[in-house]
């Protein structure tokens, strides 16, 4: 089965506070892509990064940081000095290659509220 | 450029009536997928469309149905609708129907309410 879990239901922190969102994802695609999108109250999901499972190298933008493991499963988010404008629903989400075809399967999300 | 863009924005309906929303995605991209959003929840993915095709569909009744127009913009029916068909309805949009390494780009989403 292709499945992505966020366990973290809500997170609370006070701006300039570091802050990680943990996903962990099961699939048996060899081939697969891992994406982070973004969803303010507005509704629209914004496309954040994507990370191909043959790509293990960390990534860095700006006050944004992934750390995938593959032996782990896991694909982490990490926002740096939080912004109160970084309050939003960010969702973890799978796409395997074979054995769900075109599907992006998301986790449930992880609520972020930072506070001034 | 113009973003994906979907109408209506919020929609009431009651039970057993049926409701279209329409998508137009992004200029040049040439697949449209559709996703339901129940609230608290993450989106469901409901149907895949390039040139016209169906190319996926998720475990969804087949009280649900879509299509593709040769300008690429796509239509999602629901007949018979249920109360538990009140959700938020996003459509994505990408250039090709190969979707695994593409980010797909989201409207904003048409609000479903069902009384």
């Amino acid at each position: 089965a292709q499945k992505v879990t966020q366990a973290q239901t809500e997170i609370s922190v006070v701006e300039k506070e570091d802050v990680t969102l943990d996903c962990v994802y099961e699939t048996r695609d060899t081939t697969y892509y891992l994406f982070w999108y973004k969803q303010p109250p507005s509704g629209e999901l914004v496309f954040l990064i994507r990370r191909n499972s043959f790509d293990e190298q960390n990534e860095i933008s700006g006050r944004y940081s992934w750390n995938f493991q593959k032996s782990t499963s896991s694909f982490n988010f990490t926002i740096t000095a939080s912004q109160v404008v970084d309050s939003a629903v960010y969702f973890c989400a799978l796409r395997g290659t074979v054995e769900y075809g075109n599907k992006l399967v998301f986790g449930a999300g992880t609520i972020l509220r930072v506070k001034s | 450029d113009a973003g994906v863009t979907q109408s209506p924005t919020h929609l009431i309906k009651t039970r057993g009536q049926q409701v279209t929303l329409r998508c137009s995605p992004i200029s040049g991209h040439k697949s449209v997928s559709w996703y339901q959003q129940v609230l608290g929840q993450g989106p469901q993915f409901i149907f895949q469309y390039y040139e016209k095709e169906e190319r996926g569909r998720g475990n969804f009744p087949d009280r649900f149905s879509a299509r593709q127009f040769p300008n690429y913009s796509s239509e999602l029916n629901v007949n018979a609708l249920l109360l538990g068909d009140s959700a938020l309805y996003l459509c994505a949009s990408s250039p090709s129907g190969q979707l695994s390494n593409q980010p797909q780009h989201f409207g904003d989403g048409t609000r479903l309410s069902i009384l």
